[in-house]
């Protein structure tokens, strides 16, 4: 398996345009997570998915920001309108909690810059 | 959400030195702890995943050691070398299976 694939890698983009950040997880896992980077906060969980259902949004900092899972191997999380200080990396990863001892896997990561 | 706690923030070590960070985590509603290296420029790379307590992983150069009943895990790295510069993070898991991450120890290995 190519691993947890997140798409752009990087992407610059003005205030107040919608971003979307994409992510394929790895073939059969069941968790997916988003997780923000800053140096300020370190890595947040924004929101995270089982069998596709949004289990627990409490992370996403505001109405701003949306997440989907249509189907098992498929992401988006948008950011409408964009702010500056919206910058960060954001990672997706995945997981399989089948064995009792879950072991996520992450994403290269999108670097976000909103000018 | 779980609080994390990783201690110390940053280290500087020789190259050959031995050392090791601690990683508090509520005891409550325990699921799992994890261990990640994360390089600059890179993403997480899972090291260690312990649910029982008294669990002991080791790769290499690298262990790791669990309590659950005190809400503490160890990462050890004997004989450092460079290439072991990099942030350990630490997360752990509840019963709803979300990694709750610390903040990370940053390890600086010098030659």
């Amino acid at each position: 398996d190519a691993g947890v694939i997140q798409s752009p890698r990087h992407e610059v983009t003005e205030m107040g345009q919608e971003v979307t950040l994409r992510c394929k997880p790895i073939s059969g896992h069941d968790y997916l997570f988003w997780y923000r980077q800053t140096m300020m906060r370190g890595l947040e969980l924004l929101i995270y998915f089982n069998n596709n259902v949004p289990i627990d949004d409490s992370g996403m900092p505001e109405d701003r920001f949306s997440a989907k899972m249509p189907n098992a191997s498929f992401s988006t999380l948008k950011i409408q309108p964009s702010e500056p200080r919206d910058s960060a990396v954001y990672f997706c990863a995945s997981s399989l909690d089948k064995t009792g001892a879950p072991e996520a896997f992450f994403g290269q990561g999108t670097r976000l810059t909103v000018v | 959400i779980l609080n994390v706690e990783q201690s110390p923030q940053s280290l500087h070590v020789q190259e050959g030195d031995s050392t090791n960070f601690t990683c508090s985590f509520p005891s409550s509603n325990f699921y799992a702890l994890h261990w990640y290296r994360w390089e600059t420029a890179k993403s997480p790379e899972a090291l260690f995943v312990m649910t029982l307590n008294g669990d002991e992983k080791k790769k290499g150069r690298i262990s790791a050691t669990l309590n659950t009943k005190e809400g503490y895990s160890y990462l050890y790295i004997k004989g450092s070398q460079p290439e072991d510069s990099a942030t350990y993070l630490c997360a752990s898991s509840g019963s709803a299976r979300q990694l709750t991450f610390g903040s990370g120890t940053q390890l600086t290995v010098l030659p």
